[in-house]
């Protein structure tokens, strides 16, 4: 079965704080593509970045960064010196094989000034 | 170009009502799927159309429908509105629809049923 586990639900740090935010998956599949997404309180999912299953590069976009271990299934999120605009809740989804999301339950962050 | 549209942006019914909610994709995206959010169940998946088919379904009652105009547009439908169906809808868009392809998403319709 394909299931995404985020199991931080609350998370609540102070501005210029390092955050993590975790992922695990679980698929039998070999190709599978991982995502994370933000929702801050307006309600749209951002889009944040895609990451193919063989591809286990670490990627760093300015203050994100994530960490792909394909060993131990899971798809970390960082945030470096958080703010408070990072203050949403974010999700970690999977897709394989067909056209739709396994969204973990996501994780809120509060970031206080 | 422009985002993902949908319309409107929320909505109040009473139970046994229906309604119909629409989605406008990124222009030239072909691909356009449906979720339902709610706080105890999370993000679930309706539906996804393509090219005027749906392709993929969830695991949702009958009432729930959809369907998809030859513009790409889509509306989604639910009939005999039932508390249990107040829920933000979010719609989303890729091109094809290839399961590797980054799907965007519109800013969602909050439904409340009363």
């Amino acid at each position: 079965a394909q299931k995404v586990t985020q199991a931080q639900t609350e998370i609540s740090v102070v501005e210029k704080e390092d955050v993590t935010l975790d992922c695990v998956y679980e698929t039998r599949d070999t190709t599978y593509y991982l995502f994370w997404y933000k929702q801050p309180p307006s309600g749209e999912l951002v889009f944040l970045i895609r990451r193919n299953s063989f591809d286990e590069q670490n990627e760093i976009s300015g203050r994100y960064s994530w960490n792909f271990q394909k060993s131990t299934s899971s798809f970390n999120f960082t945030i470096t010196a958080s703010q408070v605009v990072d203050s949403a809740v974010y999700f970690c989804a999977l897709k394989y094989n067909f056209n739709k999301f396994y969204f973990g339950s996501g994780t809120k962050l509060n970031v206080k000034p | 170009k422009a985002g993902v549209t949908q319309t409107p942006r929320y909505l109040i019914k009473t139970r046994g009502q229906q309604v119909t909610l629409s989605c406008s994709p990124i222009s030239g995206h072909r691909s356009v799927s449906w979720y339902q959010q709610t706080p105890g169940q999370g993000l679930q998946f309706l539906f996804e159309y393509f090219s005027e088919t749906q392709r993929n379904k969830g695991n949702f009652p009958g009432r729930f429908s959809g369907r998809q105009f030859s513009n790409s547009r889509s509306e989604m439908n639910v009939s005999t509105l039932e508390l249990g169906d107040s829920a933000l809808y979010l719609c989303a868009s890729s091109p094809k629809g290839d399961y590797q392809e980054t799907q965007y998403f519109g800013p969602g319709t909050r439904l409340l049923v009363l």
